[in-house]
């Protein structure tokens, strides 16, 4: 079963700084992985979405990687602003089952 | 475009009783997954539906069934409510082809199982 784990669970940075959030899942076999971001009792809006294939994808400001042999995901969110202050999700597809298994996410506070 | 759409956004239940949700994918979109969010367990996956069949189900009991009709709509169907199921469920579309499977999600129903 796929286990995704993100540390830290919360963080807080003042305006400007950048930001690393960290994913990492127990098994290789994946399909793709996306990041997500969510805000206080609304859905999820999806960020970036990196096949297995990809080793990293960029929007804007944000920019994720992936090492899929190490199990790990990293997104970086450059010069932070308070209107990142959200809780972040990542999602990996396994290629075994399809099934989407999420990580328990990471709130961040971007202080002004 | 219009974004996914969940009806209704509040519910409030007994226990006992069930509860029928709706979700309306993004126009073109064909495959529809449902989640279940609690403070405690997170965002866990109850099942996926691609046009009219169920393709995955998560580990939730019975009580929890879905169904996708022929425009794409789904409805997620609770029966025998618990304290415990009072979470948000959330719905998300994909149009599920390769290099576009990202899921949007929807607002979510927010269900308080009394």
């Amino acid at each position: 079963k796929q286990e995704v784990t993100q540390i830290p669970a919360a963080l807080s940075v003042p305006e400007g700084e950048n930001l690393v959030l960290n994913c990492s899942f127990t098994d290789s076999a994946i399909y793709n992985l996306q990041w997500f971001r969510q805000d206080p009792g609304k859905g999820l809006t999806s960020l970036l979405l990196i096949q297995s294939s990809q080793r990293e994808q960029t929007s804007g400001r944000l920019n994720a990687s992936l090492d899929k042999s190490s199990g790990r995901s990293t997104l970086y969110i450059a010069a932070s602003q308070p209107g990142d202050s959200a809780t972040y999700l990542c999602a990996v597809r396994s290629s075994n089952d399809y099934k989407l298994s999420f990580g328990a996410g990471t709130t961040v506070t971007v202080r002004a | 475009k219009a974004g996914v759409t969940q009806t209704p956004r509040y519910l409030i239940k007994t226990r006992g009783q069930q509860v029928t949700l709706s979700c309306s994918p993004i126009s073109g979109h064909r495959s529809v997954s449902w989640y279940q969010q609690t403070p405690g367990q997170g965002l866990q996956f109850l099942f996926e539906y691609f046009s009219e069949t169920q393709r995955n189900k998560g580990n939730f009991p019975g009580r929890f069934s879905g169904r996708q009709f022929s425009n794409s709509r789904s409805e997620m169907n609770v029966s025998t409510l618990e304290l415990g199921d009072s979470a948000l469920y959330l719905c998300a579309s994909s149009i599920d082809r390769v290099g576009q499977e990202t899921q949007y999600f929807g607002p979510g129903t927010r269900l308080l199982v009394l």
